[in-house]
């Protein structure tokens, strides 16, 4: 069966400073990969996915994402956190293309100024 | 375009009443997916149509829960005999089509309906 772990339910960075979200998968064949951000009262939007191709993805807001098959990785990075990157951030798992999501338990990233 | 919009936004309801939740996905959407989202967890799939296929009910929690989906177009998501346990956002995604190879796999959601159980 499919798994996401995201370790770490809260994340605080001060501004300016790298942003680290880590999502382990667990799957038995090559898995499509998404990160989601939600930002408060609002529904989920795609940050970047990785379907095997490219293994770093690059997505929106700054936001990119690598794909470690050794390690079944897919942490979520940016070099420069700003404040309006405060919400919570999904990692989620899919093993047929357009198939169900299978989603980490997110991690909510807090931004101190 | 529009994206996907779901009704009502915000649903109070005592327990043991029958609720309908509404999804209109994005226009030419061929899937579309239903997901529920409890206090502090994560998304967990609820049920999934594609096209003319037999939907996949293998996130369904219970009998209570059952959806239909009308062609490609509007969903309804029912929840009967409500209990406490249900309360969480329900959120509502559909994917492209095959047409759209470069985005076939991105499920776009919805705001999601917020189901209280009193």
């Amino acid at each position: 069966a499919q798994s996401v772990t995201q370790l770490g339910s809260h994340v605080s960075v001060s501004e300016g400073a790298l942003v680290l979200l880590r999502c382990n998968y667990s799957s038995s064949v090559p898995p499509y990969l998404f990160w989601y951000v939600q930002y408060p009262n609002q529904g989920l939007q795609l940050l970047l996915k990785y379907t095997s191709a490219a293994t770093l993805v690059k997505g929106i807001n700054g936001f990119e994402a690598e794909f470690k098959k050794s390690e079944t990785s897919f942490h979520l990075t940016k070099p420069s956190a700003h404040m309006s990157d405060a919400a919570e951030y999904f990692c989620a798992v899919s093993v047929h293309q357009g198939g169900k999501l299978i989603f980490g338990q997110g991690t909510e990233l807090s931004v101190k100024p | 375009g529009a994206g996907v919009s779901q009704s009502p936004s915000n649903k109070v309801t005592e327990k043991g009443k029958d609720v309908e939740l509404r999804c209109d996905p994005i226009s030419g959407h061929t899937a579309l997916y239903w997901y529920r989202q409890r206090l502090g967890q994560g998304l967990e799939f609820l049920i999934y149509f594609q096209g003319n296929s037999a939907p996949d009910k293998s996130g369904l929690p219970s009998d209570r829960f059952s959806a239909e989906r009308t062609g490609e177009s509007v969903s309804t998501l029912t929840i009967q005999r409500t209990q406490q346990e249900d309360s969480a956002v329900y959120l509502c995604a559909s994917r492209p089509g095959l047409e759209r190879e470069w985005d076939q796999e991105t499920q776009y959601f919805g705001p999601g309906t917020r189901l209280l159980v009193l």
